[in-house]
């Protein structure tokens, strides 16, 4: 079964600061990629998503994340963050072959934006 | 359009009741999944149901859970039984699952906050 591995579990930052949220999956086979979004008191949000093509893909409100496959990565960056941008942000994939269809979430990466 | 809804919100229960979670999905998704989502596990898989195929249950965490989905709409997980290690928010997803594994965004509700006395 696949896995999901996000590094940081809490990063704050200052606005205006650039980010990089770090996302590995375990699985050798064709797989989809998502990041969803989870601001405080709201529910899941999808953030982007990569299926095939470019592997560099954008997402709303300025995100965009590289789908690396010799590393099993895809990170997320935003150039310059917000204070609107603190929220909990989850990495997740399903696998073709894999099994269940069901996503693999990563454990989350809390996001504090300091103004 | 309107998004994935589940009812209710919140659902305060005393260990050992039977509770009923309740998903409309998105209309024309013939996908539909079940998550739980808990401070210890994070975001965890439990069923999912295809059109009217018969469901993958792999994700579930004991013989106490189950879900149904009839007319290939609405969909109810039940859990007997509760224990409090069933505390958590139950998330429910739908997807159009549109050229098949590929293409397959998951549209999320905004869960049932269950707690377990």
């Amino acid at each position: 079964a696949q896995s999901v591995s996000q590094h940081n579990h809490h990063v704050i930052l200052s606005e205006a600061a650039s980010l990089e949220l770090g996302c590995n999956y375990s699985y050798g086979g064709t797989v989809n990629l998502f990041w969803y979004v989870q601001y405080p008191g709201q529910h899941l949000q999808l953030l982007l998503k990569y299926f095939s093509g470019d592997p560099l893909v954008k997402g709303i409100k300025g995100f965009e994340a590289e789908f690396i496959k010799s590393k099993f990565s895809f990170n997320l960056r935003k150039p310059s963050v917000q204070w609107s941008d603190t929220a909990e942000y989850f990495c997740a994939v399903n696998a073709e072959g894999g099994g269940a269809d069901g996503l693999t979430f990563g454990k989350g990466t809390h996001l504090i934006i300091q103004p | 359009g309107a998004g994935v809804s589940q009812s209710p919100s919140n659902k305060v229960t005393e260990k050992g009741k039977d509770v009923e979670l309740r998903c409309d999905p998105i209309s024309g998704h013939t996908a539909l999944y079940w998550y739980r989502q808990s401070l210890g596990q994070g975001l965890e898989f439990l069923i999912y149901f295809q059109g009217n195929s018969a469901p993958d249950k792999s994700g579930l965490p004991s013989d106490r859970f189950s879900a149904e989905r009839t007319g290939g709409s609405v969909s109810t997980l039940t859990i007997q039984r509760t224990q409090q290690e069933d505390s958590a928010v139950y998330l429910c997803a739908s997807s159009p699952r549109q050229g098949g594994f590929l293409y397959n965004e998951q549209f999320f509700g905004p869960g049932t906050r269950l707690t377990v006395l």
